[in-house]
């Protein structure tokens, strides 16, 4: 079953607008890891934040999350048109014992236009 | 360093035929797992292994079988291929499956078409 759900499933924005895309849970998780997957292409990852933090920045990525409330945001700032691809959040949450599977969910399709 | 190399990337099936998909790493990792990703889903895990010699099954195992007699191979073979077993399929690999924080790195996909 889907742990964490993305939310808008898809988005669309004028380059340099910011772009923020949402992600909820719903166990509890050691930590929430955001990755990217351009068409066609395997998934990347981005940034990982663990339960114990708040808040997280990489570049002009800024990562959030609410423990209290199970949800997650990512921020992209100042997008380009080599962003538009999808987002995916995924959480480890020790599925089946093993605290290496991560669980996805479904996804945001970010398209910038130039 | 060539990552996470999987193969084919492209494969048309009959239904009832068997194929392997091949997945390598050279990172030395001790985790490996396989995806399926469908249309407007994230991606399912399917099998996963903790190391040479250790598998198990993940969200969705039906209908596949893997094994793991080298850290760097981790194959995924389709018995008797289904349609519903359409889908692409990403083999992933991470140092270590112990603590949090592991970053996944994934192949570029393997598309499987049953007919």
């Amino acid at each position: 079953s889907q742990q964490g759900e993305e939310d808008p499933q898809a988005l669309s924005i004028q380059e340099g607008e910011n772009a923020t895309m949402n992600c909820s849970y719903k166990t509890s998780i050691n930590n929430l890891q955001w990755y990217r997957q351009n068409s066609g292409r395997g998934l990347v990852h981005l940034i990982l934040i663990r339960s114990n933090e708040r808040e997280k920045h990489s570049g002009r990525l800024r990562v959030t999350l609410d423990t209290s409330k199970k949800s997650s945001s990512l921020l992209i700032t100042a997008s380009r048109a080599a962003d538009t691809a999808s987002y995916f959040c995924a959480t480890d949450a020790g599925y089946g014992g093993s605290q290496g599977n991560l669980i996805f969910g479904k996804g945001t399709k970010l398209s910038v236009k130039p | 360093n060539a990552g996470v190399t999987q193969t084919p990337k492209f494969q048309v099936l009959k239904t009832g035929q068997s194929m392997t998909l091949q997945c390598a790493q050279d990172m030395n990792h001790e985790y490996m797992s396989w995806y399926r990703q469908d249309p407007g889903m994230g991606l399912r895990l399917i099998h996963y292994s903790v190391g040479a010699g250790i598998t198990d099954q993940g969200e969705v195992p039906n209908g596949y079988n893997v094994s793991r007699s080298t850290t760097e191979d981790f194959p995924l073979r389709l018995l008797s291929a289904a349609p519903s077993q359409t889908s692409v399929y990403f083999c992933a690999s991470s140092y270590s499956v112990s603590g949090s924080g592991n970053t996944i790195y994934f192949g570029e996909g393997s598309w499987l078409t049953v007919v």
